[in-house]
């Protein structure tokens, strides 16, 4: 079956330096991939898509790369912020129906 | 303005009881979503409907059954509420099928006693 598999357990990691996340999947081949932000007791907030035939993009502080060779994706925040403290799910899609299928996420905590 | 808002935010209720949760969007999107996220934390989809027509029906018992009055609008509807159906569920919408980003709701938190 279908599985996304995100470190369970939380990334720490001091203020200015990089956060690097990972997200694994097995049993799948996406067209896209995308990572989400979410705060306790908040809905998920979209950050970005990378779809198959792209190696990596970047949006300000944020890079994602997509490997499907490796079946994996790395997601990384430069120059990190105590803002940034928040739960990190990456989410697969394809077909034509939009169903994403989510990883369990990975909490950064970043300390001053 | 909220751009997806669902109602109520927290539900908390007996077993055997019927409740439901409405969901709005005002994004002009065609595609609406039900997500249910458990205790630890996986969400994953329920439903989902474009322009009012059902595309995604997962696994999901018959107790739980989505209406989709217009496109703007998704509510979910639950029979005879088990304690196993204790979660956030979210709502979410998208511009459209093949679009992929997905604007979340701030989720109902139902707990069933």
């Amino acid at each position: 079956s279908q599985k996304i598999e995100q470190n369970s357990e939380a990334l720490n990691i001091q203020e200015g330096k990089t956060a690097t996340l990972t997200c694994n999947y097995t049993n799948y081949s996406p067209a896209y991939l995308q990572w989400y932000r979410q705060d306790p007791g908040r809905g998920p907030v979209f950050l970005l898509l990378i779809r198959e035939n792209e190696k990596e993009k970047r949006k300000e502080r944020l890079k994602v790369t997509f490997d499907t060779t490796l079946k994996q994706s790395l997601f990384h925040i430069t120059a990190s912020q105590p803002a940034d403290s928040a739960t990190y799910l990456c989410a697969l899609g394809s077909g034509n129906t939009g169903k994403l299928i989510f990883g369990q996420g990975t909490t950064l905590q970043v300390k001053p | 303005d909220t751009a997806v808002s669902q109602t109520p935010k927290y539900l908390v209720t007996q077993m055997g009881n019927d409740k439901s949760i409405k969901c709005e969007q005002n994004l002009g999107h065609d595609t609406m979503y039900w997500y249910k996220q458990d205790s630890k934390k996986f969400l994953k989809i329920m439903f989902s409907y474009n322009n009012k027509e059902l595309i995604i029906n997962e696994t999901v018992p018959n107790r739980f059954s989505p209406k989709s009055p217009d496109k703007a609008h998704l509510n979910l509807h639950i029979n005879s509420l088990e304690l196993g159906d204790s979660a956030v569920y979210f709502c979410a919408s998208s511009l459209g099928l093949h679009t992929g980003e997905l604007f979340f709701g701030e989720g109902s938190r139902l707990t069933v006693l």
